[in-house]
């Protein structure tokens, strides 16, 4: 059982640079977000989705894109980075609303930009 | 708006000591409140969750919390803490968006070491 699945667990990018992170599921879950974790900050949340083509922004959108195709997959882009984007990237999900089901957490993936 | 403080940043205990961990809220209705966990290099873990009834609620790994709506708390306990617990731990708030979704607002965590 593979739960949430985030590809690569790490990346360096140069200043401009273009990558997506992936984050697949198996658990049929409807709900699925990313959030960014920097020391002392917690986690904030970037982007969620509450089913396939639906998308919204969290707290911190600015610099990142996403879409939902299905329910299992949901990409983050970084269309330029910057390096204010350095920090671990978390993709979860979770069977309800978002706020009143466990979220399901990857292992994260760690993204320098230079 | 929706808020979630964990006073401590880092919080050093004895193993066979007890711990509390302070998770204060802050949220009009009332809240869904959870406990999550994270070892070094790995994503969060569920501990417990409050959503409604009674205000002690139990977890994984012998972790116990209990709501007070009078104190706007959710602190977390343990009688007797083992080296394995030596983790981050992140209290958050569930907050509607003023529909039937609604999204997870995180503390920024409390860093438990254990010593031995």
């Amino acid at each position: 059982n593979a739960g949430v699945t985030q590809t690569p667990k790490f990346q360096v990018l140069k200043t401009g640079q273009s990558m997506t992170l992936q984050c697949a599921q198996d658990m049929n879950h409807e709900y699925m977000s990313w959030y960014r974790q920097d020391p002392g900050m917690g986690l904030r949340l970037i982007h969620y989705s509450v089913g396939a083509g639906i998308t919204d922004q969290g707290e911190v959108p600015n610099g990142y894109n996403v879409s939902r195709s299905t329910t299992e997959d949901f990409p983050l882009r970084l269309l330029s980075a910057a390096p204010s984007q350095t920090s671990v990237y978390f993709c979860a999900s979770s069977s309800g609303t978002g706020i009143n089901s466990p979220l399901h957490f990857g292992n994260g993936t760690r993204l320098t930009v230079t | 708006a929706q808020s979630v403080t964990q006073p401590d940043i880092h919080i050093t205990v004895s193993e066979g000591a007890s711990l509390e961990l302070r998770c204060n809220y802050s949220y009009g209705a009332t809240p869904y409140l959870f406990w999550y966990v994270q070892s070094p290099g790995q994503g969060l873990q569920l501990l417990l969750k409050y959503f409604s009834g009674d205000t002690l609620v139990q977890g994984i790994k012998g972790f116990e919390a209990e709501f007070k709506r009078s104190q706007s708390s959710f602190n977390l306990r343990k009688p007797s803490v083992h080296w394995s617990d030596a983790a981050e731990y992140f209290c958050a708030v569930g907050a509607t968006n003023g529909g039937s979704q609604g999204n997870l607002i995180f503390g920024k965590g409390t860093k438990l070491s254990v010593k031995p």
